[in-house]
């Protein structure tokens, strides 16, 4: 089955830095890739996907870049802010018929010190 | 922030207890799923529903029982759980099962569990 690796495990900037978030999935027919944000005591609410037709997403502050040739796909917030700060996952489905299964990463603990 | 619910928020119980978990979603969705979270570790699917049919179990103890009675609500059973059940257990849905757009899921606050 599909095996989603997340990195770093905690990452932590100052206000204004930029933060990036890198997975790696293992199986080849992935095609679409979510990003999910857990504050503390919070439901992981969707923040960005991206499907395996693009290379790029981009919304205000955040994008996700997919590199399907070497199976990796990175998460980029920029002029980070306190707000920020909370429990990144990513996941990757096949999607399409029974492909609905989403896998996770370990996830990322980011803090943005203001 | 109300468009997946569940309760109860909180749940405390002994390992000879019976408790269900409920979630109900209003967006109209025809998916509903159950994860655990344990800490450290990634979201684990346990069960999953497409149009109040159940279409997996992901390997889950029979002490965890979902029941789907309709495509509005989705709960859990739990019986003669063990410490280590003691998880945040969080439910999702989606519009579709799976394909184009309508495969995002969405979760609710999910219920923390702790088993004594």
């Amino acid at each position: 089955g599909e095996n989603v690796e997340q990195h770093p495990s905690t990452l932590s900037v100052q206000e204004g830095d930029s933060a990036v978030i890198k997975c790696t999935y293992s199986d080849s027919a992935s095609n679409y890739f979510p990003w999910y944000k857990q504050e503390l005591g919070k439901r992981p609410q969707l923040i960005i996907d991206i499907r395996s037709n693009v290379g790029e997403k981009k919304d205000q502050r955040i994008a996700v870049t997919l590199n399907k040739t070497a199976k990796h796909f990175s998460l980029h917030i920029t002029e980070t802010q306190p707000e920020d700060s909370a429990v990144y996952f990513c996941a990757a489905s096949k999607g399409g018929g029974s492909n609905y299964k989403l896998t996770f990463g370990k996830g990322t603990l980011l803090t943005v010190n203001p | 922030e109300t468009g997946v619910t569940q309760t109860p928020r909180h749940l405390v119980m002994g390992m000879t207890n019976k408790k269900s978990l409920k979630c109900e979603q209003h967006l109209g969705h025809n998916a509903m799923y159950w994860y655990k979270q344990s800490a450290k570790k990634p979201l684990e699917l346990m069960f999953v529903y497409s149009l109040e049919e159940r279409v997996e179990n992901n390997s889950v103890p029979s002490r965890f029982s979902p029941e789907c009675p309709n495509s509005s609500h989705l709960f859990l059973h739990l019986h003669t759980l063990q410490p280590e059940d003691s998880a945040l257990y969080l439910c999702a849905s989606s519009l579709q099962l799976a394909g184009g757009s309508t495969d995002t899921q969405y979760f609710g606050p999910g219920t923390r569990l702790t088993v004594l």
